[in-house]
């Protein structure tokens, strides 16, 4: 059972937008950065989001990410087909010194 | 440009060891800290250590600590991941990854490599 809580699944069609919330009853969100990861199926995680809401290079400004209190969200617009993939929150606990993962949410653009 | 490749997977008996060691290059290895994350098939990312970018501070998942290992050769631009006492449930594919700073910023990932763990 992951510490960090997504929702399984969230669809919508190409060219709207879609939100992916992160939450957690403990402070390890809103003490650390949030990162956000995306999964295309077969391949390795892919970093989205670092440090809760910036962008590393190449990644468009259609991904987004926000954090309040002890929830993150990951915002995408723009829907394309090429989203569709598994996408992950997660978070370093500095007081237990552990990394953390949500479940992960499967979106599908309809 | 930066690569990591894992090396190591394979079947093996419960109960038996299994060492994954992961290759970098294209930056300065010796600077930068360094994750083992698995996934189990069918199923979302589970973290399951770090070790520090001079190897003085490693940190385990619960799940695997007393048995898993993680250590580093700065010289070698290598990272390992020793897994003994295996149970079928460290089955997964596992990746390593490089970190920016003290956060879960994992900005570079390996191709992953698949470990059975299966009589």
């Amino acid at each position: 059972q992951s510490v960090l809580t997504q929702p399984p699944s969230v669809s919508a069609a190409p060219g709207q937008k879609v939100t992916i919330s992160c939450s957690t009853s403990s402070s390890n969100i809103e003490n650390n950065y949030v990162s956000w990861y995306q999964q295309l199926p077969g391949t390795a995680p892919k970093l989205l989001i670092y440090e809760n809401n910036k962008r590393p290079s190449g990644i468009p400004d259609r991904f987004s990410g926000s954090k309040s209190g002890t929830s993150a969200t990951l915002d995408i617009t723009g829907l394309q087909t090429g989203d569709e993939a598994d996408y992950y929150c997660g978070t370093w606990d500095s007081s237990l010194s552990t990394g953390a993962f949500g479940g992960g949410t499967k979106l599908t653009v309809l | 440009q930066v690569q990591l490749v894992e090396s190591g997977g394979g079947v093996v008996q419960p109960g038996r060891s299994l060492r994954l060691s992961c290759a970098a290059s294209g930056f300065t290895f010796s600077h930068y800290g360094m994750h083992w994350v698995r996934q189990a098939p069918g199923k979302g990312l589970e973290w399951v250590a770090v070790i520090r970018y001079d190897g003085s501070e490693v940190n385990y998942a619960d799940s695997v600590k007393g048995r898993f290992t993680i250590s580093r050769d700065n010289s070698r631009n290598t990272v390992h991941l020793q897994m003994n006492t295996l149970r079928p449930e460290d089955t997964a594919v596992y990746y390593c990854a490089r970190v920016q700073g003290h956060t879960l910023c994992l900005d570079y990932w390996g191709q992953g490599t698949l470990v059975t763990v299966s009589s």
